[in-house]
């Protein structure tokens, strides 16, 4: 079945410092990659997406582009600051019609960055 | 936009005890999502609902568990008999376009 894998945590960085989390994923056909957040206290949002290959999604100064020969969509970000301590999931969806609508998240990768 | 909410935010229960949980999506959003998420896993999908109908269950959904939208807006959750295994975080989303699923702050069950 589908399953996405992420770097186990925590990750500890001081601020300013340059990210990256590592997601790659296994699933038949052309599915469509998330990255998710959870800061503490709150719900899962929705961070950035990319629904083809070579895709790159961005947002708030984080980047992953969607590569399909390696079946990756890695989390980076050029400077992270204590605000972005948080647990962030990589996730996978089918194409509509593939299957399921349901997304398969990996374990989640907890992020501390250190002032 | 008031967001996707969830009631009770904690349930306490004892084993074999019934249990039921709301959904609340945002109020356009034809899709709906249930996923439960245990300490240190990711979420995993249980059902999903578009408008009325149930059209998938994940086999993690035993005969215990069921859910229903009746009228197309609001969505419960009911589990029954509750085993200790239960305990969980249990999360709602919702969406309009496949690809932005919108979730709800989740109910936490302990079941003892």
């Amino acid at each position: 079945g589908d399953s996405v894998t992420q770097m186990e945590g925590p990750v500890t960085l001081s601020e300013e410092a340059f990210l990256t989390i590592n997601c790659t994923y296994t699933a038949t056909g052309y599915p469509s990659l998330f990255w998710y957040v959870q800061y503490p206290g709150e719900g899962l949002q929705l961070l950035l997406k990319a629904t083809k290959a070579d895709d790159k999604g961005s947002n708030k100064g984080f980047e992953a582009t969607y590569r399909k020969e390696t079946t990756s969509f890695h989390l980076e970000k050029g400077s992270v600051q204590v605000s972005d301590s948080a647990v962030y999931f990589c996730a996978l969806l089918k194409r509509p019609g593939g299957g399921a609508d349901g997304l398969t998240f990996g374990k989640g990768t907890h992020l501390i960055i250190q002032p | 936009d008031t967001g996707v909410s969830q009631n009770p935010r904690h349930k306490i229960t004892k084993r074999g005890q019934n249990v039921t949980f709301r959904c609340d999506p945002i109020s356009e959003h034809n899709r709906l999502y249930w996923y439960r998420q245990t300490l240190g896993q990711g979420p995993e999908f249980l059902t999903y609902f578009q408008n009325e109908a149930q059209l998938e269950k994940s086999r993690l959904l035993s005969d215990r568990f069921s859910a229903e939208r009746p009228k197309g807006s609001f969505s419960t959750l009911e589990i029954q008999r509750t085993e200790q295994g239960d305990s969980a975080m249990y999360l709602c989303a919702s969406s309009l376009e496949v690809h932005e699923q919108y979730f709800g702050p989740g109910t936490r069950l302990t079941v003892t």
